[in-house]
């Protein structure tokens, strides 16, 4: 099936640091969102793309969808403790009626204050 | 974001028992809801996809008798485990999405503890 490939797997930063991580795929898809996860909790979404080429920004977050439509980057400027959890890429693939929304593996983020 | 609430949070039934997990979609209409399954340090994996009024698409690998989705409703999806062993034991997300391609928002999750 579609796969996501999504690193880092794990970083360990200095507060104040920027962070970024990406996502890749083989395969084209129409949507890529991006959540974080607090242990025992639902992933909330941080932010979503829906045009190649697209960059947004939430706050400290900026996220692009990329050109060729398979890969998606996020980045954090100037972390601070309670970014810490597990960062995930999601991406929408398929038809209209059909689509499917799958994860990358998770960017697990520490920061060290 | 839109508020979608998962119920229990937690639950510990025998084996042998079914469980009925609901996700309903608080503030908005559901056309999509997508089942997840997360262990330990692992990441989510889609279960199935339910669209109002039709039957789910489960990913290959999962039991369509042992999971039973019902998307009754645009503000309902509920996950039914049958026969429940201790190797279901897990973590259960849903979300839901106004439809397919736009923002996915998710329930708190239940963790199922199979005794």
């Amino acid at each position: 099936g579609q796969q996501l490939n999504q690193s880092p797997q794990s970083m360990f930063i200095q507060e104040g640091e920027d962070v970024s991580m990406n996502c890749t795929s083989s395969s084209i898809f129409n949507t890529w969102l991006w959540y974080k996860q607090d242990p025992g909790e639902g992933p909330v979404l941080l932010i979503a793309l829906y045009k190649a080429g697209e960059l947004t920004s939430n706050g400290r977050l900026t996220a692009q969808f990329g050109i060729t439509r398979k890969d998606s980057f996020l980045n954090i400027s100037a972390s601070i403790p309670s970014d810490v959890g597990i960062y995930f890429c999601a991406g929408y693939y398929g038809s209209s009626n059909t689509g499917k929304l799958i994860f990358g593996q998770g960017t697990t983020l520490q920061v060290k204050p | 974001g839109a508020v979608v609430s998962q119920h229990p949070s937690r639950v510990i039934c025998k084996s042998g028992t079914s469980v009925k997990i609901e996700c309903r979609s608080l503030d908005f209409q559901a056309t999509t809801m997508f089942w997840y399954r997360q262990f330990p340090k692992q990441s989510l994996m889609l279960m199935a996809t339910s669209n109002e009024g039709s039957k789910a698409t489960y990913e290959q690998g999962v039991e369509k008798d042992k999971f039973l989705i019902n998307h009754a409703s645009l503000t309902l999806s509920t996950l039914t485990v049958t026969s429940a062993h201790p190797e279901d034991s897990s973590f259960y997300i849903c979300s839901a999405s106004r439809g397919v391609s736009t923002e996915a928002f998710f329930g708190q999750g239940t963790r199922l503890t199979v005794v």
